[in-house]
């Protein structure tokens, strides 16, 4: 079955610096990825995907994830972070039926 | 616009009861999707439909059932709702086509007594 990981449980970062939250997966085949975000008491929203090509990623509100065959990685990235960023981070990947597995999530905060 | 509701947003129910939670998509997709949501778990898979008449169980469908009989509509049923069945339930859809993205609801909070 494919998996995604999300190493890290929680992400501490200073408001105008850089955000990085990490995943790696793990598929037999080419890997469909996708972040979501989960605002406090809200459904998931999509943010971005790769399915092929360019291996960086550009999504909403501003954030952008490079795809690393040779890591098996698949980190969301911000150059510089807001404090309405904080939020719950989760990192999926297609079953070859569709379905999405996804990671644990990562909680973010950004600190004023 | 198109959209993904769910109803009710909250819900408390006793031990027991027969509970029913509504999920309505206006984007015609053909996949929806029901999980729920627990501390520590992450986002797990109840049940699954990719049209109508179909139904697929998910890692953690024992005391859930659900019925697809239109396009737009996937409601999902605690046949006898347990404690173990508090949570926050999100239903979700996605086009047919290879790598389309969910999309989903805001979710309905469910507390078993």
């Amino acid at each position: 079955a494919q998996s995604v990981a999300q190493p890290e449980d929680q992400v501490n970062v200073a408001e105008g610096n850089p955000l990085t939250v990490k995943c790696t997966y793990s598929v037999s085949g080419n890997p469909y990825l996708f972040w979501y975000v989960q605002y406090p008491n809200r459904g998931l929203q999509f943010l971005l995907k790769y399915i092929t090509g360019d291996n960086l990623v550009k999504g909403s509100y501003g954030f952008e994830a490079e795809f690393n065959k040779s890591q098996t990685s698949f980190h969301l990235k911000k150059p510089s972070a807001l404090v309405s960023d904080s939020a719950l981070y989760f990192c999926a990947v297609r079953e070859p039926d569709n379905r999405l597995a996804f990671g644990k999530g990562n909680q973010v905060v950004v600190i004023p | 616009d198109a959209e993904i509701t769910q109803s009710p947003r909250h819900k408390i129910t006793e031990t027991g009861r027969q509970v029913t939670l509504a999920c309505h998509q206006t984007w015609n997709h053909n996949n929806m999707f029901w999980y729920r949501q627990d501390l520590g778990h992450g986002l797990r898979l109840i049940h699954y439909s990719y049209g109508v008449q179909d139904t697929n169980k998910g890692e953690v469908s024992d005391g859930y059932s659900v019925s697809r009989s239109n396009t737009e509509d996937l409601p999902l049923t605690l046949e006898s709702a347990a404690s173990s069945q508090t949570s926050v339930y999100f239903c979700a859809s996605s086009g047919g086509l290879a790598g389309s993205e969910q999309y989903f609801g805001p979710g309905t909070r469910l507390t078993v007594t």
